[in-house]
């Protein structure tokens, strides 16, 4: 089945260091990736909406500058928190939606998320 | 708040027990979607109903959709250990019904 592939699964570094978090599609290409953002025994909570080869659309509250997001390629997605500090720390998930239009009923495929930690 | 509402939040049953978990959502709807999240992994989709239908089986699993009340209920019959995760219900919002927006999520733990 499709799988995503998302890395690294774990990053921990100081405060002020720049992450970034790749997700690949390995055996679809996908114009769409969204990121998420899970805390502890929370729901996941939408970032934004990675589109191929234009602009991030950013959920309301979510930082652009602090958030950049790059969807170079078909089947690749980043995730770069910038100047992250110790309130960044959480489980970061990636997803892509297989195929094009007609979003409704196509399935959407999930990374096994990133675990940052902020000292 | 972008989330709809699951209850329970925890459930703990013994394993052979069935589990149920309720979801329920603010918007009209084209599909609902339950997922699973084994603890610190990612989602996997467990099943779709769409609007039009009212329940579906898949294995163990039972969906049924109220679409007049706005809610679904997913029920894992005859439970194993290995159903110990989180489940969450999705909804599609925005233009073009684009995203996928989780509810709260119940965590379900399945004791031997």
């Amino acid at each position: 089945g499709a799988v995503v592939s998302q890395h690294p699964s774990r990053v921990i570094c100081k405060s002020g260091t720049s992450v970034k978090i790749e997700c690949r599609s390995l055996d679809f290409q996908a114009t769409t990736m969204f990121w998420y953002r899970q805390f502890p025994k929370k729901s996941l909570m939408l970032m934004a909406t990675s589109n191929e080869g234009s602009k991030a659309t950013y959920e309301q509250g979510v930082e652009k500058d602090k958030f950049l997001i790059n969807h170079a390629s078909l089947t690749l997605s980043t995730l770069t928190v910038t100047s992250a500090h110790p309130e960044d720390s959480s489980f970061y998930i990636c997803s892509a939606r297989e195929g094009t239009g007609g979003y409704s009923n196509q399935p959407q495929h999930f990374g096994d998320g990133t675990r940052l930690s902020i000292l | 708040s972008q989330q709809g509402e699951e209850d329970p939040q925890a459930l703990s049953i013994q394993e052979g027990e069935n589990a149920t978990m309720n979801c329920s959502y603010k918007t009209s709807i084209n599909n609902l979607q339950w997922y699973r999240q084994n603890s610190g992994r990612g989602l996997v989709h467990l099943i779709l109903i769409r609007s039009n239908e009212r329940e579906k089986h898949s294995g163990r699993l039972r969906v049924t959709l109220d679409t007049s009340k706005k809610s679904s209920s997913l029920l894992i019959t005859a439970s194993r250990a290995a159903d110990t995760a989180s489940y969450f219900c999705a909804t599609l919002r925005g233009s073009s019904a684009s995203k996928i927006i989780f509810g709260s999520g119940t965590r379900l733990s399945i004791r031997p």
